[in-house]
């Protein structure tokens, strides 16, 4: 069974820019969550579509948008790029049926902002 | 507000010695609790949870986690360290609650390095 998959891995980009990081979850999997990783603030949620419909969202500004599609593939946008975008970040799926069932990751996309 | 602390930055152990990481949460309610690991370059690896039952949760790799109420710990072991192991380890926790979704909150991470 293939695992989740973050496209693409590595990114540079500008102050300004604005790029699109995609994710296709574990087939079967209906929930996709976002989560920084910095050095810094270590990792920190984004946040978590299922169905389609965001269920979740951590405290990020307005720059910060995703929406999930109908074969549950995710896509995370971020607009007016600064410095401090720079992170790993990381795609989660899970069934998303509220059992106890784990997240499981996938390897991230390195965004970096020149 | 529910968040979990790993109080060490960094642990050193010999290989073959046990390894404990540390973990405490603070959490209104019962909490799902996790353990992830992450090698240089990649995303997290689930290694075990904790979500009722008995306190002693066994989980890869011969990882075992202990959970406990009164101290609201959840501290990551194993029996006999490889170099392998070496990495940094999450505990994350989960608030059971529908509203929450599947919002995972970590702690800050420990590295791992086992000494050949």
């Amino acid at each position: 069974k293939a695992g989740v998959t973050q496209t693409p891995r590595y990114l540079i980009k500008t102050r300004g820019q604005q790029v699109t990081l995609s994710c296709s979850p574990i087939s079967g999997h209906r929930s996709v969550s976002w989560y920084q990783q910095t050095p810094g603030q270590g990792l920190q949620f984004l946040f978590e579509y299922f169905s389609e419909t965001q269920r979740n969202k951590g405290n990020f500004p307005g720059r910060f948008s995703g929406r999930q599609f109908s074969n549950s593939r995710s896509e995370m946008n971020v607009s007016t790029l600064e410095l401090g975008d720079s992170a790993l970040y990381l795609c989660a799926s899970s069934l998303g049926d509220m059992s106890n069932q784990p997240q499981h990751f996938g390897d991230g996309t390195r965004l970096s902002i020149l | 507000a529910q968040s979990v602390a790993q109080p060490e930055d960094q642990v050193n152990v010999a290989e073959g010695n046990p390894l404990t990481v540390k973990c405490t949460y603070s959490v209104s309610g019962n909490p799902y609790l996790f353990w992830y690991v992450q090698y240089p370059n990649r995303g997290l690896q689930f290694l075990l949870k904790y979500i009722t039952g008995d306190n002693l949760v066994k989980g890869s790799y011969g990882f075992e986690a202990e959970f406990n109420k009164s101290q609201t710990s959840f501290h990551l072991k194993k029996p006999s360290a490889l170099v392998s192991d070496s990495a940094l380890y999450f505990c994350a926790v989960r608030d059971p609650g529908w509203a929450a979704g599947n919002k995972l909150t970590f702690g800050g991470g420990t590295r791992v390095l086992v000494k050949p």
